[in-house]
């Protein structure tokens, strides 16, 4: 079974904080794709970034960053100088082989609220 | 592209109603997911279309609730009869190939009363 999991339920930082949202999974498979979604307010959600299991090079993408570590089976999402925009919630997902990469299992997400 | 569109934004119904959502995916997608998030469940993966074919539907959690896919730029997902339990947000989202990522929809917000 596949299971991932977003232990903080919900995070306020002041702007211009980091802030780390963390993400723990699970999967026999050793063939997989970890992604995160941000859902801002208005409800849709947007994807961010796209990881293959074979590859743990940590990427950074402007203000946001990723840190893979297959060894503790985690996805950290890290922002630095956090804004206001940034604030909405954060979805770890888990793609495996094993469901021809197509059933995709969801964290419950990190709500980040960013004060101003 | 104008991405993954949805109708209707918004469902209000009574009990016992039919209700049918619409997705139209992003051109060149073969492959079509609708999930339903709720406060409890979180975000749950309905059932999933290649080709317009259903591939897996074991998400889909009753009898009421089917998904067809007469075309590649057309689904739908119909509750008949809806219940209250049936309330949610209701995403379609589409993807190019295996393992890629998904791009969702607007999300369709079901109310049954």
């Amino acid at each position: 079974a596949q299971k991932v999991t977003q232990a903080q339920t919900e995070i306020s930082v002041v702007e211009k904080e980091d802030v780390t949202l963390d993400c723990v999974y699970e999967t026999r498979d050793t063939t997989y794709y970890l992604f995160w979604y941000k859902q801002p307010p208005s409800g849709e959600l947007v994807f961010l970034i796209r990881r293959n299991s074979f590859d743990e090079q940590n990427e950074i993408s402007g203000r946001y960053s990723w840190n893979f570590q297959k060894s503790t089976s985690s996805f950290n999402f890290t922002i630095t100088a956090s804004q206001v925009v940034d604030s909405a919630v954060y979805f770890c997902a888990l793609s495996p082989n094993s469901g021809g990469y197509q059933k995709v299992t969801f964290g419950t997400g990190t709500k980040l609220q960013v004060i101003p | 592209d104008a991405g993954v569109i949805q109708s209707p934004r918004h469902e209000v119904t009574e009990m016992g109603q039919e209700v049918t959502l619409r997705c139209k995916p992003i051109s060149g997608h073969d492959y079509l997911f609708w999930y339903r998030q709720t406060m409890m469940r979180g975000l749950e993966l309905l059932i999933y279309f290649n080709n317009n074919v259903p591939i897996d539907d074991s998400g889909m959690p009753e009898d009421r609730f089917s998904a067809k896919m007469p075309n590649a730029s057309f689904s739908t997902l119909k509750i008949q009869p809806s219940e209250p339990r049936d309330s949610a947000v209701y995403f379609c989202a589409s993807s190019s190939f295996p393992g890629r990522e998904q791009y969702f929809g607007p999300g369709t917000r079901l109310t049954v009363t």
